[in-house]
């Protein structure tokens, strides 16, 4: 089974903190994403990740980075956390099952408040 | 660009009953489409996938969905509901080739009532 481990589950995090959410995958799997999970609003895409050293804007990047320095963990970072950042936030890792398709495994998420 | 629209964010029905989520997409190349469902506290969970061949997908938990080009809906259905089947559900459109970016909808509340 694929496994997608979100290190925290529950974090309070102050304004202007810098925030780290961490993310690993146990079976070398390329892709990799980060959405963004609010009341309404469904998933939105915040950054993704071909391989290694890569990374792509979603369709919500602004007041997010990421980080892919090896290829199982892929890190999405809050340089200056605001309010409106409070939200669950779902990594996801891409398995292939045929040709161009596959299916999205996600971690069990991490619950951001901002005060 | 492509969408997916949800109708009803919250959908309530009695243990028994039929199960009809809906979705509309919109796209302009030929589209993979997915349900996902999520229960509480948990990430999400895909429940079927389309991506050619056959219009009616059959995946887990008895759900079931019928891909209709002409009415660009991806319905989910279930015979009979129960009440694990409480959870709230996504309906998500990516392009042929694009390995995970997919977009989702509002999502879909299902509450079932004994």
């Amino acid at each position: 089974d694929v496994k997608v481990t979100q290190s925290s589950r529950y974090l309070v995090k102050r304004t202007g903190e810098k925030v780290f959410l961490e993310c690993v995958q146990d079976m070398d799997h390329e892709n990799m994403f980060w959405y963004r999970q609010d009341p309404g609003l469904g998933l939105r895409l915040i950054y993704f990740s071909y391989d290694v050293k890569m990374k792509e804007k979603g369709d919500i990047p602004e007041g997010y980075s990421v980080s892919r320095e090896k290829k199982e963990r892929f890190s999405l970072i809050l340089e200056s956390a605001s309010t409106n950042q409070t939200s669950m936030y779902l990594c996801a890792t891409f398995v292939r099952t045929g040709r161009g398709t596959g299916e999205l495994f996600f971690g069990e998420g991490s619950r951001l408040t901002v005060l | 660009a492509q969408s997916v629209t949800q109708l009803g964010s919250h959908v309530s029905v009695s243990e028994g009953a039929l199960v009809l989520l809906r979705c509309n997409y919109s796209s302009s190349v030929p589209p993979y489409l997915f349900w996902y469902v999520q229960y509480p506290n948990q990430g999400l969970q895909l429940l079927l996938k389309y991506t050619t061949g056959a219009t009616l997908v059959k995946g887990i938990n008895g759900f079931e969905a019928e891909f209709k080009k002409s009415e660009t809906s991806f319905h989910l259905t279930k015979p009979s509901a129960h009440m694990s089947d409480a959870a709230e559900y996504f309906c998500a459109v990516s392009d042929q080739g694009s390995y995970g970016k997919l977009t989702f909808g509002q999502g879909t509340i299902l509450t079932v009532h004994p």
